[in-house]
């Protein structure tokens, strides 16, 4: 059983579409993470979120408490976008639990 | 460049051999994190320091454990090495509990 997950796992989008992608937790949080992992490995913390709605530049993220849910929004997608997106939940003091990613590709 | 640096990139060893992996945290970060991440189980929470001082374990083998250094840097051990320990290794830092900096990952492969 997954504490997370996330949907879809696969997508492909053309280069200016709209872009959400969904995850969804069944245990209690403190905080909820975005991450995003480039093809060559590195990964890079987008979004820390404990309630409502962060934006920076294209990309928005939001979480809804009562629902266990968060979305990851990328307005104007480009193909530099593409990567694999993440969603991991803190638990209590400091466990953190992983989505399985959604592989994003954008085409020009 | 998130300032968490890790060595060595790249780690080729044996079954049954013992390594160390190291990992520097942005200036003034306290807190360190390790993760694994492989291709069947994607990524794990292994377990967080804070200023010296274990704070959190999550799916850490016995044959693995780590310390931070009065420096703040930390260093993971893996010992008894099985094939299915090659991963991508990554450390994070962070203030305290807040955003996490991720370092560039040491690749570990095991023959």
């Amino acid at each position: 059983k997954n504490e997370v997950e996330q949907s879809p796992q696969n997508l492909t989008a053309q280069e200016g579409e709209f872009i959400t992608i969904n995850c969804s937790y069944s245990v209690g949080i403190s905080a909820l993470h975005w991450l995003q992992q480039h093809p060559g490995g590195g990964i890079v913390s987008l979004f820390m979120l404990s309630s409502g709605k962060k934006k920076h530049g294209r990309l928005i993220a939001t979480i809804n408490i009562q629902e266990k849910h968060s979305s990851l929004h990328i307005t104007a997608s480009h193909p530099r976008d593409s990567a694999v997106y993440i969603c991991a939940v803190r638990v209590g003091g400091n466990q953190f639990y992983f989505g399985t990613g959604t592989s994003l590709t954008v085409i020009p | 460049d998130s300032g968490v640096t890790q060595t060595p990139k790249h780690l080729i060893t044996a079954t049954g051999q013992r390594v160390t992996l190291r990992c520097s945290p942005r200036s003034g970060d306290l807190s360190v994190y390790w993760y694994q991440q492989s291709l069947d189980q994607g990524l794990q929470f292994l377990i967080q320091y804070y200023n010296g001082e274990e704070r959190a374990k999550g799916n850490i083998l016995e044959r693995f454990s780590a310390q931070q250094f009065p420096d703040l840097h930390s260093e993971l051990n893996l010992s008894s090495l099985e094939l299915g320990d090659s991963a991508l290794y990554f450390c994070a830092s962070s203030v305290a509990g807040g955003e996490q900096f991720f370092g560039p990952g040491t690749r570990l492969t095991v023959l």
